[in-house]
């Protein structure tokens, strides 16, 4: 099975952008789409979209949909989430999840290590 | 975007119990729920998909239920290793939003 390895941590400044990178490990996603899940700090789950990089479509939860874009690099199985405009909030788990359409029918699986973002002045 | 209400938000049980924890969608989802484990400092894993869908190589003891709007995720035998967060995701309409999580804690 594919898993997925994540960038490492960041630590940004308000205002700044931060951009994630998460890898397939055998360098190929296939048909696959990539989820982008957040979770802050003792909190919940929070799904924010969806990129399917060999047809390089996009589903952006509303939330999200003015600051975060999803790029892939297919020739590397590379997967990229870049949020702008950083504010405290932002702090948070970042984890890469794979489906296997770009509507998660069949869940989340499986997910990177997750990157730890944190914004702080 | 559709809400999911879990319950309860935390849970004390022992080695051996029998737990239900239950989640509720603020419209029909038909049979489109899945269900993940987390445990500290590590992803999610996905357990269920589809309401009652196995994922391969998740124990039988876990099992879901449920359509529409109702939704169960049943774990028979607790085992140490169960005691964790689990969070419900619908997977009917976009933005797929979580359920808040249960915390499963040992009693």
């Amino acid at each position: 099975q594919v898993q997925l390895v994540q960038s490492g941590a960041e630590v940004k400044k308000p205002g700044s952008s931060v951009k994630v990178s998460c890898k397939a490990s055998r360098g190929t996603f296939d048909a696959s789409a990539i989820n982008w899940v957040r979770q802050a700090p003792g909190q919940g789950l929070e799904w924010m979209g969806v990129i399917i990089p060999i047809f390089e479509t996009t589903n952006y939860a509303q939330n999200f949909q003015d600051r975060v874009t999803f790029t892939a690099d297919k020739s590397t199985g590379t997967a990229y989430m870049e949020l702008s405009s950083l504010r405290s909030e932002d702090t948070a788990i970042y984890y890469c999840a794979t489906s296997r359409r770009s509507v998660p029918l069949h869940g989340l699986d499986p997910w990177g290590q997750g990157t730890l973002v944190t914004v702080s002045s | 975007d559709i809400q999911m209400t879990q319950s309860p938000s935390s849970l004390s049980a022992s080695v051996g119990d029998r737990v239900v924890i239950t989640c509720r969608a603020s419209q029909s989802i038909s049979s489109f729920l899945n269900w993940y484990q987390q445990k500290p400092g590590k992803a999610p894993k996905l357990l269920l998909y589809a309401a009652s869908s196995l994922q391969s190589g998740v124990p039988s003891r876990f099992s879901g239920s449920g359509s529409g709007t109702d939704f169960t995720l049943t774990i028979n035998s607790l085992q140490p290793e169960d005691f964790a967060t689990y969070y419900c995701q619908q997977s009917h309409i976009s933005p797929y939003t979580f359920g808040r999580g249960t915390n499963l804690e040992i009693k």
